[in-house]
């Protein structure tokens, strides 16, 4: 199946640091999520994205649907150690009903 | 609100061994996934089933792979026999209202195959 291009593959920032990461795919999707898995737990939902150019926030984090369809962008500001875990991406196509996932971003946040 | 509920958390076998993973959906949600997280592959969903019944299985690997959903309330994913390349944490997740919804993940079964 597809998988999403996720980058970077990791970042190592300190605290305070905003955060920006991408994912990308090479068909157009209808619907972006953005989740977050902390270690030994299961992801988590961020923000749900459903039309292009759409930007949604959550708090310090902010995601927008790439108004080519084939991208999405997730920033987080001023980050806080508890902020670390491995932030995944998800679309769904057009004509498909399965969701693809990212290959992950890891991000660790130096104190 | 209780959060999905899979068991076992954790699960060490021998090749060739049947593994049987359990699910507890959210009270509610009509729709329940079986996803597959490794290291190589990411996260893959595996099937999916909307009020019991299966609607895509594509996902799934190969015919040890099978799933069933008998209630609302309960879906198992069963490996047999069982293999190292098996390996991988598995996760069930459910939603309400369709695909576009929010999926709420389980914690997740840890496998390894030895």
């Amino acid at each position: 199946g597809q998988q999403l291009n996720q980058s970077p593959q990791s970042m190592f920032i300190q605290e305070g640091e905003d955060v920006s990461m991408n994912c990308t795919s090479s068909s157009i999707f209808n619907t972006w999520l953005w989740y977050k898995q902390d270690p030994g737990e299961g992801p988590v939902l961020l923000i749900a994205l459903y039309k292009a150019g759409e930007l949604t926030s959550n708090g310090r984090l902010t995601a927008q649907f790439g108004i080519t369809r084939k991208d999405s962008f997730l920033n987080i500001s001023a980050s806080i150690p508890s902020d670390v875990g491995i932030y995944f991406c998800a679309g769904q196509e057009n004509t498909g009903n399965q969701f693809y996932f990212g290959t992950g971003t890891s991000l660790t946040v130096i104190p | 609100d209780a959060g999905v509920i899979q068991s076992p958390r954790h699960e060490v076998t021998e090749m060739g061994q049947e593994v049987t993973l359990r699910c507890k959906p959210i009270s509610g949600h009509d729709y329940l996934f079986w996803y597959r997280q490794t290291m190589m592959r990411g996260l893959e969903l595996l099937i999916y089933f909307n009020n019991n019944v299966p609607i895509d299985d594509s996902g799934m690997p190969e015919d040890r792979f099978s799933a069933k959903m008998p209630n609302a309330s309960f879906s198992t994913l069963k490996i047999q026999p069982s293999e190292p390349r098996d390996s991988a944490v598995y996760f069930c997740a459910s939603s309400s209202g369709g695909l576009r919804e929010t999926q709420y993940f389980g914690p997740g079964t840890r496998l390894l195959v030895l």
